[in-house]
């Protein structure tokens, strides 16, 4: 069974432009969170999509959206690039959202610059 | 306000020797916890989790402990094996779903042999 998959790995940006991820769960998996992990902060939950409807969301600004697909791929898009939006995004499925039951991809290292 | 802290940024050990990791929470709410492991360049991987109504779960060579009183809990390794050096971090959730999960910082951990 294939992993998680999230393109593309890595991507540099400039300040104020736009940008989006991608994820591909594990067959069969309906749930897709997004984290977010930088130095400062640590990891920190950004948003849940479950069969196509968003469940959970974090505390970040409202520059940072997603969206789940009938296929249950997932994209976040993060609008109006900060420096501080430098890190490594992380996708992570589930059949149901059992917090136990989540596989993480590898990741998108996101570099503004 | 960080929710969850891991107070030690690393940690070294010797091969075949017990390996202790910390973690400490805040929010009595929260009551699924988990520990996951991180290599460079991959996502978490799950480890071990415990619900509120224990106070440890055994997996082979790694125990976790849960101190609801003192909002403490703990993973030991053993035997240490140079193979499980990598980053740990805890997490915690309200519960085993929505896969909303709250981080530590991370502790690196160096088994030497």
């Amino acid at each position: 069974k294939a992993g998680v998959t999230q393109t593309p790995r890595y991507l540099i940006k400039t300040r104020g432009q736009q940008v989006t991820l991608s994820c591909s769960p594990i067959s069969g998996h309906r749930s897709v969170s997004w984290y977010q992990q930088t130095p400062g902060q640590g990891l920190q939950f950004l948003f849940e999509y479950f069969s196509e409807t968003q469940r959970n969301k974090g505390n970040f600004p409202g520059r940072f959206s997603g969206r789940q697909f009938s296929n249950s791929r997932s994209e976040m898009n993060v609008s109006t690039l900060e420096l501080g939006d430098s890190a490594l995004y992380l996708c992570a499925s589930s059949t149901s959202g059992r917090v136990d039951e989540q596989y993480f991809g590898p990741g998108t290292r996101l570099t503004v610059t | 306000d960080q929710q969850v802290k891991q107070n030690s940024p690393s940690l070294s050990v010797q091969e075949g020797r017990i390996s202790i990791l910390n973690c400490d929470y805040t929010n009595s709410m929260f009551d699924y916890f988990l520990w996951y492991k991180k290599y460079p360049a991959e996502g978490p991987t799950f480890l071990i989790s415990i619900s509120s109504i224990k106070d440890k779960n055994e997996d082979g060579r790694f125990t976790v402990f849960l101190n609801k009183s003192a909002k403490h809990l703990s993973l030991h390794i053993v035997p240490s094996q140079p193979g499980d050096s990598a980053v740990y971090f805890c997490a915690v959730a309200y519960n085993n779903a929505g896969n909303m999960l709250t981080f530590g910082g991370g502790t690196r951990l160096m088994v030497k042999p």
